[in-house]
């Protein structure tokens, strides 16, 4: 009931394309749904979060949809680009901090 | 403002060896997570501290251990090392009114052989 699972494994995407990484939850207590990006040896980038009350967030070409009832949200990046080449990991957590329980990871590849 | 800083950057530790691995939180935050990654893996919650306490602990074995000092700082000790510690270990700090956004450090790489 812990589990976030992360959709797809890898992706390939032409400059300019749009990318969407899709993860799912268990838990109903869930109510802080973060998105991180990292880059290899470096520690993961807090890039977007939403809360359960909004179906969807942007913030400049990175949005979060959310769909309550299916229990899953998505990241879609617009007009994505080679320097987005990484991985992205979406999370769950719950406010006040319980611990945070991380997807497997994306990796990224936008092809120039 | 640094953001969350780490020591060290790279370690390389003999099977049953201890180590110990340091973290500096974000100005104004006082509460540290810390993170265990594999190679090809999301980071996996190994514990969290705040007002200098344990509060939250994840499936590690109690060769785990932490400790958190006066001015947020914290430490990770980890006892008996085995082969299958070695990974990536992310401290992530936040504040105390938004606890469940984390800011993470640039990690510590450790390679048990």
């Amino acid at each position: 009931q812990q589990q976030v699972k992360q959709s797809p494994q890898s992706l390939i995407v032409q400059k300019g394309g749009i990318s969407i990484i899709n993860c799912a939850y268990e838990n109903t207590a869930f109510d802080y749904f973060p998105w991180y990006q990292q880059f290899p040896g470096k520690g993961p980038a807090l890039l977007i979060a939403i809360r359960p009350d909004v179906s969807e967030k942007k913030e400049g070409r990175f949005t979060i949809s959310f769909n309550k009832s299916a229990k899953q949200f998505s990241l879609h990046i617009m007009d994505s680009q080679p320097g987005d080449s990484a991985t992205y990991f979406c999370a769950a957590s719950k406010t006040g901090g319980f611990k945070t329980i991380f997807g497997a990871g994306t990796r990224l590849f936008v092809k120039a | 403002d640094a953001g969350v800083t780490q020591s060290p950057t790279h370690l390389i530790k003999t099977r049953g060896q201890q180590v110990t691995l340091r973290c500096s939180p974000k100005s104004g935050h006082d509460t540290v997570s810390w993170y265990q990654q594999a190679l090809g893996q999301g980071p996996q919650f190994i514990f969290q501290y705040y007002e200098e306490e344990e509060r939250q602990r994840g499936n590690f074995p109690d060769r785990f251990s932490g400790h958190q000092f006066p001015n947020y700082s914290s430490e990770l000790n980890v006892n008996a090392l085995l082969l299958g510690d070695s990974a990536l270990y992310l401290c992530a700090s936040s504040y105390p009114d938004r606890r469940e956004t984390q800011y993470f450090g640039p990690g510590t790489r450790l390679l048990v052989l």
